[in-house]
């Protein structure tokens, strides 16, 4: 079976940090990535998506991707409080997701 | 607004019963996912539905059933035969069912089976 994995965390980091969030996929055919935030009790909603190798921007959020290494990775500059929540990495082929990495972001 | 609409919120059923739970969207996607997720875990998937009247098994498809009659709507029945139904049930919707089609997902429904 594909898989996605993540470190489920959590992850903590002061405000104003980077926060760093990792996704490895296991198949190699995979061309798109997406990056989704759940709030505690909350549906998830789509931050980011790549589909080529190098890095995205926007605003504050990077999705970085490399193809060779099958990883793709989030990073949260000038982390703040209200990004505390679980991020959802999925690989799209066939639309499984990872388990999920928690970050909590203290003030 | 567009948007995909999942009800009721909270669904409370006696075990043995079968439920159904309702997912709506009025976004004209082509595609409908159903996903479970269980607490402190990712999300599974459940079924999908790329078109009208066509469907297939997820991850975990066992105990459960779903129709896609029209373009608007993709029920899921949670059936007496899955064994730990109580869970956070997701539905989502893309445009189109391709590799590069980002998911808009629905609030959720929190099943509880007593």
């Amino acid at each position: 079976q594909k898989e996605v994995e993540q470190n489920s965390g959590p992850l903590s980091v002061p405000e104003g940090a980077i926060a760093s969030l990792n996704c490895t996929y296991s198949d190699r055919g995979s061309q798109s990535f997406f990056w989704y935030r759940q709030y505690s009790g909350k549906s998830p909603e789509l931050i980011m998506f790549i589909y080529s190798n190098g890095d995205k921007e926007d605003g504050r959020f990077t999705a970085q991707l490399n193809k060779a290494s099958q990883y793709v990775s989030l990073l949260i500059r000038d982390s703040q409080p209200s990004d505390s929540a679980t991020y959802l990495c999925a690989v799209n082929n066939d639309m499984r997701f990872g388990a999920g990495t928690r970050l909590t972001v203290k003030p | 607004d567009g948007g995909i609409t999942q009800s009721p919120k909270y669904l409370f059923r006696k075990e043995g019963q079968n439920v159904t739970l309702s997912c709506e969207q009025n976004l004209n996607h082509d595609a409908m996912y159903w996903y479970r997720q269980d607490p402190g875990q990712g999300l599974r998937l459940i079924y999908y539905s790329q078109i009208v009247n066509d469907f297939q098994k997820g991850d975990i498809a066992e105990g459960y059933s779903v129709s896609r009659e029209k373009k608007e709507s993709f029920p899921l029945t949670v059936t007496s035969a899955q064994k730990n139904p109580t869970a956070f049930y997701l539905c989502a919707s893309s445009p189109w069912a391709g590799r590069d089609s980002p998911l808009h997902f629905g609030n959720g429904t929190r099943l509880t089976v007593t």
